[in-house]
């Protein structure tokens, strides 16, 4: 059973649109997401992270929103750029994070020019 | 500062051998996860180790094991290789036990090809 979804494998927008990636959870007991994004052939890199007492925490270009009581979270990217096309993770973890990471399957975002 | 090392980048094994894979955190780090990343299940949690002790396990079978060293460089074994664990094995360190409120760092990954 997949705790954390992300139903959209692939993503395509255009240069200086907005991306928005989408992420649900079941497990009420999350109470810290985070985004990573994925280039080939690296790690995944943290982008942002938001706790269960916000709604939301922006940082330059990304913005993480949070609906707790939909059980669910959105990565906006604006405006988007070729270099943020990349597979991008949805995480979550329980007891303010201090329990082990449980990711999404991960969407492939394609910004072109 | 050097970033997480895994070595080696690329694998290939056969069925029923073994492989040792390793992984070196961040200086400073001491807590080292594993994850297995396949494109069917995406990145999924195989344990974590800090201080020497394995503090979580993941839902994988025994055949995957691993430790970490007093230098906090880890490794992880996995025995009786299948098909099915051909994937990209990543490392992840954190300064305490790897949450949300200290930021895991990833290493580039282990491609592991079983034939």
């Amino acid at each position: 059973d997949q705790q954390v979804k992300q139903n959209s494998p692939s993503l395509s927008v255009q240069e200086g649109r907005i991306s928005i990636l989408n992420c649900d959870y079941t497990n009420s007991m999350f109470d810290y997401f985070l985004w990573y994004k994925k280039y080939p052939a690296e790690g995944p890199t943290f982008l942002i992270s938001i706790s269960s007492i916000k709604d939301k925490n922006e940082d330059g270009r990304f913005t993480v929103f949070l609906n707790k009581s939909a059980k669910h979270l959105s990565l906006h990217i604006v405006p988007s750029q070729p270099g943020d096309s990349a597979v991008y993770f949805c995480a979550a973890s329980a007891d303010s994070g201090y329990s082990t990471l449980t990711f999404g399957k991960g969407t492939m975002l394609l910004v072109s020019p | 500062k050097a970033g997480v090392t895994q070595t080696p980048r690329y694998l290939i094994k056969t069925r029923g051998q073994q492989v040792t894979l390793s992984c070196s955190p961040i200086s400073g780090h001491r807590s080292v996860s594993w994850y297995q990343q396949t494109p069917g299940q995406g990145l999924q949690f195989l344990f974590e180790y800090f201080s020497e002790t394995q503090r979580n396990k993941g839902n994988f079978p025994g055949r995957f094991s691993g430790r970490q060293f007093s230098n906090s460089r880890s490794e992880m074994n996995v025995s009786t290789l299948e098909l099915g664990d051909s994937a990209l094995y990543l490392c992840a360190s954190s300064l305490s036990l790897a949450g949300a409120t200290d930021t895991q760092y990833f290493g580039p990954g282990t491609r592991l090809t079983v034939l």
